[in-house]
This record gives structure tokens, C-alpha cells and sequence, in this order.
């Protein structure tokens, strides 16, 4: 299975600064169809997860656009601008490349 | 808008039998590969089972091998996750997962005596 490493595993941010969250792959997530589906989820506390990102960089629908993805190949990053309190809740890279896996999630705290 | 709803969640004694239901709305649900995905109590997502869109490929992670079964149904537009001879470790929220993107809530499986 491909492992998934996400760091750090908690980040405290103060309302209105940026976080950004890491997602190092065992492997290439490119696929044979030339496309790479890292996604980026959301799970606020008590609540299931939400699909934020998807194939690297592109929004789901209704996601702010404080959040963006980037990265290539086995390295990608998660960024969330201007801090807001709803952001609050832990964050999981997803790969559905080769089957399913998931990272360890990053736990976004307000400082 | 895309929407997956589980059910058949509930409380079972080890060694019990249960099967979880997952129907899809605002999207067909053999247009994409699905999966079962589970939730421990404080704890991160685990992959439990997954199915190619035509259902002509199934994979389960190693600790539920020969216990749980994928299934679909696409006349209903349903996935389906039989569960056998459960274990105290199978306690979790299980969601239904499209790779479309779409999430269920979540039905909750507790194995307790």
C-alpha cells in the first residue's frame, strides 16, 4: 500500500496568519492516465469528513478560496490563508491513485 | 447535490453479524470507484474495503479479509458492506466514500458484550 506522511501533526495558528501542512508520499501518486489524485480533507470536531481539494490543487465546490494545493509527484502541500476560527479541526491528505489511502491528519488549532 | 446516506449501524455482540447500507442522490453511483472507509474512537481514517465502478474488482485491508464483503446493488443505487464474526476492534464510525468526492455522515458500529 502507499503510506502517506503528513506533517506536522498539530498547528497552532493565530486568526488571520496562514498554516501550511505537508503530505509526503511512499510513491508516485501519478496515475497511468497522467493524472495525480491527492485529495485534502477536512473534519471539523464531531463532524465526518469533507472533500476541500482534489487532484492537487482544484476546489471542491463551496470550498473559500483560503484554501489551495500544490505539489507534484511525492511531495504536496496544503495551505490555508487567513486563518479563521471555522478552519479549526484536523486535515487528512487522501490518495485514490492506487486504491485508498490516508495520512495521519494534522490537527489545526487557534493559538 | 451529491449525497451519500449509511445505515445499519448499531450495537453487537462479538462474533455478531451486521450489514451497512449506503445509498447515493444526485449522482450515479457505479460512475466511480467506492469504498468503506472507518473511523476508530479518536483516531485517524482506515481504508476498509473499496470496488471498482462495474464491481468487477473488490480489495479489503488485510485485518477484515474473509469477514467483510463490498457489494452494490445499481438498480437502487446502493453499496453495501456485510460484516461477520466482528470483533472488538471493528468499533468505528463507517462512511460511505465515493472518489467522486462525495461523504456520508457516518453510521456508528459498536462490538461490545
Amino acid at each position: 500500500d502507499i503510506v502517506l506522511t503528513q506533517t506536522p501533526l498539530s498547528s497552532p495558528v493565530t486568526p488571520g496568519q496562514s498554516a501550511s501542512i505537508s503530505c509526503r508520499s511512499s510513491q508516485s501518486l501519478v496515475h497511468s492516465d497522467g493524472n495525480t489524485y491527492l485529495n485534502w480533507l477536512q473534519q471539523r470536531p464531531g463532524q465526518p469528513p469533507r472533500l476541500l481539494i482534489y487532484e492537487i490543487s482544484k476546489r471542491f465546490s463551496g470550498v473559500p478560496d483560503r484554501f489551495s494545493g500544490s505539489g507534484a509527484g511525492t511531495d504536496f502541500t496544503l495551505k490555508i490563508s487567513r486563518v479563521e476560527a471555522e478552519d479549526v479541526g484536523v486535515y487528512y491528505c487522501m490518495q485514490v491513485t492506487q486504491l485508498l489511502t490516508f495520512g495521519g491528519g494534522t490537527k489545526v488549532e487557534i493559538k | 447535490e451529491l449525497q451519500l446516506v449509511e445505515s445499519g449501524g448499531g450495537l453487537v455482540q462479538p462474533g455478531g453479524s451486521l450489514r451497512l447500507s449506503c445509498t447515493a442522490s444526485g449522482f450515479t453511483l457505479s460512475s466511480y470507484w467506492m469504498s468503506w472507509v472507518r473511523q476508530a474512537p479518536g483516531k485517524g481514517l482506515e481504508r476498509v474495503a473499496n470496488m471498482k465502478e462495474d464491481g468487477s474488482e473488490k480489495y479489503y485491508v488485510d485485518s477484515v479479509k474473509g469477514r467483510f464483503t463490498i457489494s452494490r446493488d445499481n438498480a437502487k443505487n446502493s453499496m453495501y458492506l456485510e460484516m461477520n464474526s466482528l470483533r472488538a476492534e471493528d468499533t468505528a464510525v463507517y462512511y460511505c466514500v465515493s472518489h467522486g468526492g462525495a461523504w456520508g455522515q457516518g453510521t456508528l458500529v459498536t462490538v461490545s458484550s
